[in-house]
C-alpha cells in the first residue's frame, strides 16, 4: 500500500527566509509523487511532481522539491519564502506509474505553512 | 487554461436529504475521482471512474454514495440520504492518460444539518 507522512503539521518562516515543508514516503514500487497547495476556501492547485529523471524538480511559483530516494523522502523548499505563500501544503504519492494513465494518489495530512512578515 | 469545474460551491442540506454535487471534468480527460476532505483532515479518495465505470472504490463509498457521467460532460456524485458526518469539502478530479497529475476542481462544501 502507498502512503505518505508529513511530520509536521505547521511550519513558520520569516518571509524572505528558505523554507522545507517535509514529506516521506513508502511504496512498493517506483514511487510517482506531487506536491499540491491549498489556499483557504480554496481548492487544490497543483504545484510539481517527480516521475523519473533529475532528483530537483522545479514547479510553480518559485517551490522546487528534492527526490531522495535513499531517505525516501520528497521534501518542498523555496529559497525565499512570501507571505503569499501561507497556504496548506500536501503531499502526495502513488505508487508506480500505471501505463493506462489510472493516477488514484494517496495525501499525506498536510502542513500549515505560516510565512511571517 | 482548461480547468475542472465543480457545482455548487456551498450546499447546505437538512440530514436525510439527497445531494447531488456536479463536476465538469477538463473535455479530453478520461480519469475520473472524487475526494473528500472533512474539515481539518486529510484529503481521502472516494471513487474513480474510468470508461463509464468505477474502477475503484474506498470504504467510504459506501452504498449511500453514487457516481454517474450522464451526459458525456458532467461527472455527479450523489449521496441518496446524508448524514452529519457527510460534510466536508468534496474535490472533484480529472486526468488524461499518461503520466500526469489529476487536476482538482475547487470543491462544493458540503453542510449538512
Amino acid at each position: 500500500a502507498q502512503s505518505v507522512a508529513q511530520p509536521e503539521d505547521q511550519v513558520n518562516v520569516a518571509e524572505g527566509n528558505p523554507l522545507t515543508v517535509k514529506c516521506t514516503y513508502s511504496v512498493s514500487g517506483n514511487p510517482y509523487l506531487f506536491w499540491y497547495v491549498q489556499y483557504p476556501n480554496r481548492g487544490l492547485q497543483f504545484l510539481l511532481k517527480y516521475i523519473t529523471g533529475d532528483n530537483l524538480v522545479k514547479g510553480s511559483y518559485g517551490f522546487e522539491a528534492e527526490f531522495n530516494k535513499s531517505q525516501t523522502s520528497f521534501h518542498l523548499k523555496k529559497p525565499s519564502a512570501l507571505v503569499s505563500d501561507s497556504a496548506l501544503y500536501f503531499c502526495a504519492v502513488r505508487d508506480g506509474w500505471d501505463s493506462g494513465g489510472y493516477q488514484k494518489v494517496t495525501f499525506g495530512t498536510g502542513t500549515k505553512l505560516q510565512v511571517i512578515p | 487554461e482548461p480547468e475542472v469545474t465543480q457545482t455548487p460551491s456551498h450546499q447546505v442540506t437538512q440530514m436525510g436529504q439527497e445531494v447531488i454535487l456536479r463536476c465538469v471534468p477538463i473535455s479530453n480527460h478520461l480519469y475520473f475521482y472524487w475526494y473528500r476532505q472533512i474539515l481539518g483532515q486529510k484529503v481521502e479518495f472516494l471513487v474513480s471512474f474510468y470508461n463509464n465505470e468505477i474502477s475503484e472504490k474506498s470504504e467510504i463509498f459506501d452504498d449511500q454514495f453514487s457516481v454517474e457521467r450522464p451526459d458525456g460532460s458532467n461527472f455527479t456524485l450523489k449521496i441518496r440520504s446524508t448524514k452529519l458526518e457527510d460534510s466536508a469539502m468534496y474535490f472533484c478530479a480529472s486526468n488524461p492518460t499518461g503520466p500526469t497529475e489529476a487536476f482538482f476542481g475547487q470543491g462544493t462544501r458540503l453542510t449538512v444539518v
